[in-house]
């Protein structure tokens, strides 16, 4: 079946601009993380969607990240007012539940100029 | 806090040979999830293999065994007859089994395989 997808791939940016970022998880996950991976700092965890309960964010960097989930499916990332430090490649990933194995996207490539 | 630590910055190894990727972590917990993702140039993080802390049988996927010291807390992974396609990053990664789940990843070691 159709795996975790992300868009865009590829997001190039000027300083000060808003992004949104998409991903798309598998059907019938009902967990949905979202990571950061940059240069030196490895990977971190940013925010959680459990089915209908509330989000955990206690990963988000800074109150210029927020996040989404429509109808338990889709979730939408967005950064505002955008850093250079927020140059990195951010991770989706799904699972069918708390206890179950995250299953990864493919990554959008987030580059800020 | 939960730490994830891998040593191994870089390894390599000839294809078609053994090679053992470390990882340690700390814990305080006695109910919790290992798991080693791959991430090739795609940066496509892909599940290679998974271990629950009550089992105490080592967990094999194909190629891919683990070696869990639970009291030692120590999660190694064993690639046995080593393929060019093996070449990636390796991540070692925990999860509780509760609460939340967000995974903790180690720093990753970069697998290079020879011809």
């Amino acid at each position: 079946g159709a795996g975790v997808s992300q868009s865009p791939s590829n997001k190039v940016t000027e300083k000060g601009k808003d992004v949104e970022l998409r991903c798309d998880p598998i059907s019938g996950h009902t967990a949905l993380y979202w990571y950061r991976q940059s240069l030196g700092q490895g990977l971190e965890f940013l925010i959680y969607f459990q089915g209908n309960s509330a989000p955990d964010k206690s990963g988000l960097p800074s109150d210029r990240f927020s996040a989404e989930r429509t109808g338990g499916s889709v979730s939408t990332l967005t950064i505002q007012r955008t850093q250079q430090e927020d140059s990195a490649v951010y991770l989706c990933a799904s699972s069918p539940g708390t206890v179950g194995t995250q299953y990864f996207g493919p990554g959008t490539r987030l580059l800020v100029l | 806090a939960q730490t994830v630590t891998q040593s191994q910055p870089e390894m390599s190894v000839q294809e078609a040979e053994t090679v053992t990727l470390s990882c340690t972590y700390d814990t305080s917990e006695s109910d919790y999830y290992l798991f080693w993702y791959k991430q090739p140039p795609s940066r496509q993080m892909i599940l290679v293999i998974r271990q629950e802390a009550y089992k105490q049988q080592n967990a094999t996927e194909n190629r891919f065994s683990v070696n869990f010291q639970k009291a030692a807390k120590s999660f190694s992974l064993k690639i046995s007859d080593s393929q060019l396609g093996d070449a990636a990053m390796y991540f070692c990664a925990y999860k509780p089994n509760f609460g939340n789940e967000k995974l903790t990843f180690g720093t990753g070691t970069r697998l290079t395989i020879i011809p």
